[in-house]
């Protein structure tokens, strides 16, 4: 299995700050890589797919980068409501796998 | 807009079998476009991806699960569904469903989710 490792696993920040989440994979998944919000109580949402492809409906302030073994999921400027756990998931091979997760907290 | 819902016992004794639905309304399960899949999260856990089916019946799973997993489609109720055998403590979790949306270029993503199921293994 591809191991997927994310960090920092928390973090907080102020509204307005930019964030920049991290994943890594232990092979490379060329750019088959996904990333999710999951608040509590909700179903994850789909952000970003295909490491830098904006999901539709999501804000532009989300954005992704990175191919091959390391990607960053950036938040240009926080919003209150972005406080939530935050997957990357790769699907370059089964089964496909997420990264552990970073816990977003605002200020 | 399409919308996934999860179905079943919230409570399933050791050793028995696991069995959710999961009903799709807004598109329907037979499209080519599409895989629908299985999502759990274990308490304080995080997400661990259970398998897939294509709209023509064949599935495939976590090797983690293979030999106790079985996922089916019911297209005349655009239903979907997983059993899971044997369970144990350790299958707590909340099941979500999810549809799975294939592109070859950008690989494999779950655009869609059901609000989840807490299915809790307890005797």
């Amino acid at each position: 299995d591809i191991q997927m490792t994310q960090s920092p696993s928390s973090l907080s920040a102020s509204i307005g700050d930019r964030v920049t989440l991290t994943c890594r994979a232990s092979q490379s998944v060329t750019n088959f890589l996904n990333w999710y919000q999951h608040k509590p109580g909700k179903a994850p949402k789909l952000l970003i797919y295909a490491a830098s492809s904006l999901q539709t409906g999501v804000p532009s302030r989300f954005s992704g980068s990175g191919s091959g073994t390391d990607f960053t999921l950036t938040i240009s400027s926080l919003q209150l409501e972005d406080a939530a756990i935050y997957y990357c998931q790769q699907s370059y091979s089964v089964p496909r796998t997420f990264g552990q997760g970073t816990k977003v907290e605002i200020k | 807009q399409l919308h996934l819902q999860e179905s079943g016992p919230g409570l399933v004794k050791p050793s028995e079998t696991l069995s959710l639905n999961c009903t799709v309304s807004g598109g329907s399960i037979t499209s080519r476009s599409y895989h629908w899949g299985w999502i759990r999260q274990s308490p304080g856990k995080g997400l661990e991806w259970i398998g897939s089916i294509y709209y023509n019946g064949n599935a495939y799973y976590n090797p983690s699960l293979k030999s106790r997993v079985g996922i089916t489609l019911d297209t005349s109720k655009n239903q979907f569904s997983l059993n899971l055998r044997s369970v144990t403590a350790a299958d707590t979790a909340i099941y979500y469903c999810v549809r799975d949306r294939v592109v070859i270029i950008s690989g494999t993503y779950e655009d869609f989710w059901g609000q989840g199921i807490l299915v809790t293994v307890s005797s």
